[in-house]
């Protein structure tokens, strides 16, 4: 088990240009959530999957924003047209739904700058 | 979800119990308590979670009181660690499913 993982680690990008997140949940996980974490504050819900399907999206999730999950298992999160309030660490979680499971497991996070 | 606050800071010596308050004054009858802990450059990592009774593990032990208002997490042997930003978060079901609200937490600083 070696965990979730987010690719890449640190982006740096123009404003204006677009950007692609990658995230690998644990293996047999079928949920997947990407949170938004900005300095000094908690991380913000952005959307969650189960399975290939997007459940729930939230408002701060702007038509600049998509993110997908074509087979289930691992998704990506797109920004288009970058602004500078869009820098924050982008953090994905995945869990497995089964009866007594509650932790939803933490990637490292990307880390966007945008100049 | 239930709005949460805490504490911005606390220090705690170590090897001494931390204990971190948190309120939910308004939390539902089918709402858990979780708490998730976040160490510099790292996603959160999940403490513990409770309704009403006590609960313990290997981490940390959450009181939760009767009236279900507020909850107090204890580490009971801190350690250099275990200095961190602690989030409270008030969740429906007792389940993984679903979003998680994060406030913006207690930084924990455990002194040598």
């Amino acid at each position: 088990d070696t965990g979730v993982s987010q690719d890449p680690r640190h982006k740096i990008t123009k404003r204006g240009q677009n950007v692609t997140f990658r995230c690998d949940p644990i293996s047999e996980h079928n949920r997947l959530y990407w949170y938004r974490q900005t300095l000094g504050q908690g991380p913000e819900f952005l959307t969650y999957f189960q399975n290939e399907a997007q459940l729930e999206k939230s408002r701060l999730l702007s038509d600049r924003f998509s993110a997908e999950r074509p087979k289930g298992s691992f998704s990506t999160l797109e920004i288009q047209r970058t602004e500078q309030g869009d820098s924050a660490m982008y953090l994905c979680a995945s869990s497995f739904s089964a009866q007594g499971s509650y932790e939803q497991y933490f990637g490292p996070g990307t880390r966007l700058t945008v100049t | 979800d239930a709005k949460t606050t805490q504490p911005p800071s606390m220090d705690c010596a170590e090897g001494r119990a931390a204990n971190l308050p948190c309120n939910h004054s308004t939390i539902s009858g089918n709402e858990y308590v979780y708490w998730y802990r976040q160490i510099h450059s790292q996603g959160p990592q999940y403490i513990i979670h409770g309704l009403k009774n006590n609960e313990t593990n290997e981490m940390a032990s959450l009181i939760i009181t009767e009236d279900r208002k507020s909850s107090t997490l204890i580490l009971p042997h801190a350690t250099l660690r275990d200095t961190a930003v602690y989030y409270c978060i008030v969740r429906v079901g007792s389940t993984n499913a679903g979003k998680s609200t994060f406030g913006d937490g207690t930084t924990l600083t455990v002194k040598p």
